[in-house]
């Protein structure tokens, strides 16, 4: 099974908004709707912030929703502020019964 | 509140076995599938295994074959041995709790991790 793909990096401003992208086939993402986003911080537990393509967890802040299109999930972070500077990761249910990762995404806010 | 602990890392000659242990806290991993995640140094995260309620169990490809996932439920901990360990396996690993309904394909919950570096 691949990993689904994502850019390398993003940035932007405080007060902006960003999207970063995860690509998948249609046997993961295009299949199922079972695609979730994880917040990473270096030496942390994974914070999980999207579940089933666009569900926020109880406590995640609402600047932050996801959404799908074919075999391509996104995840958008509005407002941007410093504390959103991380690594995102995706993650979907794939055909086989098992779980793919996106390789991650660094956000930079400038 | 729900905690979970990884331990049992540590530094492993190539071929040679390690078993990581997982207590939970705050809720009884049989009720939930449980799974072990891996992050590689300087890469993205993989799915190492699953291990739903009923006892089930399932591998990614790379660790077929040499990594067994169990779990004690008098001592609500999870567990992975790994065996015939490589180079590559070298990451930190996670374990981390399913979503609590029937269709919820997430990790809710994680730890924070226990290294495992493979080297001679």
């Amino acid at each position: 099974q691949s990993a689904l793909t994502q850019p390398a990096s993003v940035s932007g401003s405080p007060g902006q908004s960003i999207t970063i992208s995860c690509t998948g086939t249609s046997s993961d993402i295009g299949r199922y709707n079972y695609v979730s986003w994880y917040q990473l911080h270096p030496g942390k537990a994974p914070k999980l912030i999207i579940y089933n393509v666009n569900n926020r967890p109880s406590g995640v802040s609402d600047r932050f929703s996801g959404s799908k299109s074919g075999n391509t999930a996104s995840l958008t972070i509005s407002g941007l502020q410093a504390e959103d500077e991380a690594d995102y990761s995706c993650i979907s249910f794939t055909r086989s019964s098992t779980w793919v990762f996106g390789g991650g995404t660094k956000l930079t806010v400038l | 509140e729900v905690q979970l602990v990884e331990t049992g890392g540590g530094l492993i000659q190539p071929g040679g076995s390690l078993r990581l242990s997982c207590a939970a806290s705050g809720f009884t991993v049989s009720s939930y599938f449980m799974t072990w995640v891996r992050q590689a140094p300087g890469k993205g995260l993989e799915w190492v295994s699953v291990l739903y309620g009923g006892g089930s169990t399932s591998y990614a490809d790379s660790v077929k074959g040499r990594f067994i996932i169990s779990r004690d439920d008098s001592k609500n901990t999870l567990y992975l041995q790994l065996n015939n360990l490589r180079v590559e396996d070298t990451a930190v690993y996670f374990c981390a709790r399913g979503g609590p309904g029937n269709w919820d394909y997430y990790f809710d919950y994680w730890g924070q991790g226990t290294l495992v570096t493979v080297s001679s």
